[in-house]
């Protein structure tokens, strides 16, 4: 049982570049997240997956997509990287019943964009 | 979600048992008591939740006043790797929660807790 998955762990973009971020669940999860850590702050959340087949906006969506592949898979694609996406990502992944919504995450990516 | 009032740093001698306070004096009803922890440089790691009792788990304990205006984690016995940023969140139970079309967790500033050998 091995969690949240997410790779790349590391990734560098040059500026204009674009790439997808890749998380997965084993644990049976309905819904997922991605969150975004700059240096010294809190998560932030860019989107989310209440259960498959649905996604909504969180905090901070401006400049990312999302896709629920199937229950497991829920990908964060950049189409453009700025310097302003530097940061850890993190993708999370809940039952999403009520009572039972903790949270639990993967090893983050760790992104730089020059 | 209610806000949250958390110390920014507390030390703990290891092997002690370490209480780490939060305030949430605007907590309503349909709202539970998370805390989670960040290891540095590692995903944040859910520890204990509550609604109104207390809770015990393997990883600690979760008081809450009878008010729940405040609530107290307790590491029964601080390890060297217990050190962390402590975030302690409240939100609501009901899902998916409505609040401004956005499910997921709102991390403040936390408790810096350092473990000292």
């Amino acid at each position: 049982n091995a969690g949240v998955t997410q790779t790349p762990k590391f990734q560098v973009l040059k500026t204009g570049q674009s790439m997808t971020l890749q998380c997965a669940q084993d644990m049976n999860h309905n819904s997922m997240y991605w969150y975004r850590q700059d240096p010294g702050m809190g998560l932030r959340l860019i989107y989310y997956s209440a259960s498959e087949g649905t996604t909504d906006k969180g905090e901070v969506p401006n400049g990312y997509n999302v896709s629920r592949l199937n229950k497991r898979e829920f990908s964060l694609r950049l189409e453009s990287a700025a310097p302003s996406q530097t940061s850890v990502y993190f993708c999370a992944s809940s039952e999403g019943v009520k009572g039972r919504n903790e949270q639990y995450f993967g090893p983050g990516t760790r992104l730089t964009v020059t | 979600d209610a806000k949250t009032t958390q110390p920014p740093s507390m030390d703990c001698a290891e092997g002690r048992a370490a209480n780490l306070p939060c305030n949430h004096s605007t907590i309503s009803g349909n709202e539970y008591v998370y805390w989670y922890r960040q290891i540095h440089s590692q995903g944040p790691q859910y520890i204990i939740h509550g609604l109104k009792n207390n809770e015990t788990n393997e990883m600690a304990s979760l008081i809450i006043t009878e008010d729940r205006k405040s609530s107290t984690l307790i590491l029964p016995h601080a390890t060297l790797r217990d050190t962390a940023v402590y975030y302690c969140i409240v939100r609501v139970a009901s899902i998916p929660y409505s609040g401004g079309g956005a499910d997921g967790l709102t991390f403040g500033k936390g408790t810096h807790l350092i473990i000292q050998p």
